[in-house]
């Protein structure tokens, strides 16, 4: 149990579906996180939210979307994706939103496929 | 630009001792990081370095050196559920992480 719940874990859509991906962080930090994870590449940051509000867009095409609720749920809303996309989708948390502010806490991942 | 290199995979035996090495450019420096992943689990934190020298944690230990842009993590007395990823980032002027694409450690019986 590492404190950062995401759902689903295992996704296949079609390049016109729309679909949305889940996390929940039960540990009351203030910042969460998306990261793309592709095999034997580094992670790469997609967005980052901090007290719900979102302080970094990494050059994300628009078909991902992010939504942040509240400090405790952070979506991405998947549309017209491309094959390129099928990836392991990592949402983290950590106490603020600095590289330097202490660890990240990590979700398990929604593996994505996109046909 | 801003890279961190480190081997892509790794093997080792059950028992014996083991060091990954990392290697870091970046604009600036505020500390390293390293995490492990199982396969199909979520990277879990193990030690985040930011003066010079060596830091032990039971059997895993990490090393910085900042003059060198160098770190490494050793594994004491290997066992078998060490096999997983191992991800180094280092963080920047900026206070953003910069990812390494992880090494791949196997160990064997």
């Amino acid at each position: 149990e590492t404190g950062v719940t995401q759902t689903p874990r295992h996704l296949v859509m079609g390049m016109t579906n729309k679909k949305s991906l889940k996390c929940e962080q039960h540990l009351g930090h203030n910042a969460m996180y998306w990261y793309k994870q592709s095999a034997k590449k580094p992670l790469e940051l997609m967005f980052v939210y901090s007290l719900e509000e979102r302080v970094e867009n990494n050059s994300v095409p628009s078909r991902f979307s992010p939504e942040c609720p509240n400090s405790s749920h952070l979506f991405l809303h998947l549309h017209t994706l491309q094959p390129e996309d099928s990836a392991l989708y990592l949402c983290a948390s950590s106490q603020v939103a600095s590289g330097g502010g202490g660890e990240l806490f990590f979700g398990e991942g929604s593996r994505l496929t996109v046909l | 630009g801003q890279n961190i290199d480190q081997p892509t995979e790794m093997t080792a035996t059950e028992g014996a001792i083991v060091q990954i090495n990392c290697t870091y450019q970046t604009s600036g420096f505020n500390g390293l990081f390293w995490y492990q992943q199982h396969a199909g689990e979520a990277p879990t934190f193990l030690s985040y370095n930011v003066l010079d020298g060596l830091e032990e944690k039971g059997r895993f230990s990490s090393f910085l050196s900042r003059s060198k842009g160098y770190s490494y993590l050793l594994l004491k007395e290997l066992q078998m559920k060490d096999s997983a990823s191992y991800l180094c980032a280092a963080v920047d002027s900026n206070y953003q992480l910069i990812w390494g694409a992880g090494t791949k450690l196997i160990i064997k019986p």
